[in-house]
């Protein structure tokens, strides 16, 4: 049972323009929401991230989005550089799961590429 | 600032042989440490995490298993690896009492021929 989800697994954006990369969750319980940028064979380095009693949260170029009666947040990114490209991680975590609270749940991940 | 080691960084063994990963945390104390790992075409998945030393709580069975000999120590072993066991072993750790933000060390290549 996959509880975080990201459904397209490679995204292509011309540089310039905006990158919208999504990702849905099914369990109620998750309050804060985190992104991941990851290069190849280096470790995941954090991108951004939202609490549940928000909508949105901005840093520089990058924007989330927590939508939570659909259970969806998306990342946006305004506007994408080559340097962007890289596997993107959506994560969630719940602080009323007990011990479950030091686990992140992560989504498989989204391929972002930015074309020149 | 706090910097986080792994290594090896890349690892080739055979199957039936042992394992052992290790990371270290700088910069930082009592802080939580985390082992997860990434198979091909798969998400990050929490293998372990540890509040202390000598404190190891399992997420997934499997043949793995991790120590923690000292505060900003980690470490990550199996007596006989399986081909299974392939994929990027990446270690985190967190602020106490700030465990929902994770910081990822550079990970291990682990292939089992």
């Amino acid at each position: 049972d996959q509880q975080v989800k990201q459904n397209s697994p490679s995204l292509s954006v011309q540089e310039g323009r905006i990158s919208i990369l999504n990702c849905d969750y099914t369990n109620s319980m998750f309050d804060y929401f985190l992104w991941y940028k990851k290069y190849p064979a280096e470790g995941p380095t954090f991108l951004i991230s939202i609490s549940s009693i928000k909508d949105k949260n901005e840093d520089g170029r990058f924007t989330v989005f927590l939508n939570k009666s659909a259970k969806h947040l998306s990342l946006h990114i305004v506007p994408s550089q080559p340097g962007d490209s890289a596997v993107y991680f959506c994560a969630a975590s719940s602080a009323y799961s007990g011990a479950g609270s030091y686990q992140l749940t992560f989504g498989k991940g989204t391929k972002l590429s930015v074309i020149p | 600032s706090q910097t986080i080691h792994q290594w090896p960084a890349t690892l080739v063994q055979p199957v039936g042989s042992p394992l052992s990963l290790e990371c270290t945390v700088e910069g930082t104390s009592n802080p939580n440490l985390y082992w997860y790992r990434q198979a091909a075409g798969r998400g990050l998945q929490l293998l372990f995490y540890s509040v202390g030393i000598g404190q190891i709580s399992s997420e997934v069975p499997q043949n793995l298993s991790a120590s923690r000999p000292q505060d900003r120590q980690f470490i990550l072993s199996s007596k006989k690896l399986l081909l299974s066991d392939s994929g990027f072993y990446l270690c985190a750790w967190s602020p106490p009492g700030r465990d929902n933000e994770q910081f990822f060390g550079p990970g291990t290549r682990l292939t089992v021929l």
